[in-house]
């Protein structure tokens, strides 16, 4: 199985700041990598997909980048309803694999 | 748009076999362009996909549950239903159904779009 290594396990910035979340992979993935935000009580969203295609209707300050085993999710300006759990999964090989999960919280 | 609901009870018997439903409204089950998925979540682990299945009932499962999963899908009714069988105590968590895509140009899978809410199972005597 690919093992999913998500950095840091949490984080905690004030509004307007940039935030920056790091996932690596045992095993080269290509970029088939996608990253997901969960508020509490709810199921995860889809942000991201193939590591940097933006799923609709998400907004522009969500960014990702990466290929191979690192892979990087940005918020360029963290607002207060970023508040979340992110996490990636890998969806080049099954069984399909996820990270811990990074909780971003405001300062 | 889809929407999915998770339904079944929220406690199952240690060895009993664990029954939750995803009811599929907003868009249809035969759909070619989704595979229907569950996923859980064990308290303080990552997440784990379990196995999906097509509208055809072509399944696939995780390696670790093959032996005890199984994933059955009623086009009539619009929904898809997982059985997992002789559960046990690190059966615990909240199990999700979630929808995952395809990007057709790539033939490559897209990401787990959209998800229900997810429902919590406890396994406890």
């Amino acid at each position: 199985d690919v093992q999913m290594t998500q950095s840091p396990s949490s984080v905690s910035a004030s509004v307007g700041d940039r935030v920056t979340i790091t996932c690596r992979t045992s095993q080269g993935v290509d970029r088939w990598l996608a990253w997901y935000q969960q508020k509490p009580g709810k199921g995860p969203r889809l942000l991201v997909y193939a590591s940097s295609s933006l799923q609709s209707g998400v907004p522009s300050r969500f960014g990702g980048s990466g290929s191979g085993t690192d892979f990087t999710l940005t918020i360029s300006s963290l607002q207060p309803e970023d508040c979340a759990i992110y996490f990636c999964q890998q969806t080049h090989s099954f069984p399909w694999t996820f990270g811990q999960g990074t909780k971003v919280e405001i300062k | 748009q889809v929407q999915l609901r998770e339904s079944g009870p929220g406690l199952v018997k240690p060895s009993q076999t664990l029954s939750l439903t995803c009811t599929v409204s907003g868009g249809s089950i035969n759909n070619s362009d989704y595979y229907w998925n569950w996923i859980r979540q064990p308290p303080g682990k990552a997440l784990e996909w379990i196995g999906y299945i097509f509208h055809s009932g072509i399944t696939f499962s995780n390696p670790s549950l093959k032996s005890r999963v199984t994933i059955s899908v009623d086009t009539s009714e619009n929904h898809f239903s997982l059985k997992l069988a002789s559960v046990t105590a690190a059966d615990t968590g909240v199990y999700y159904c979630a929808t995952m895509g395809i990007l057709a140009a790539e033939g490559r899978w897209r990401g787990f779009d959209p998800w229900g809410q997810g429902t919590l199972v406890t396994v406890s005597s």
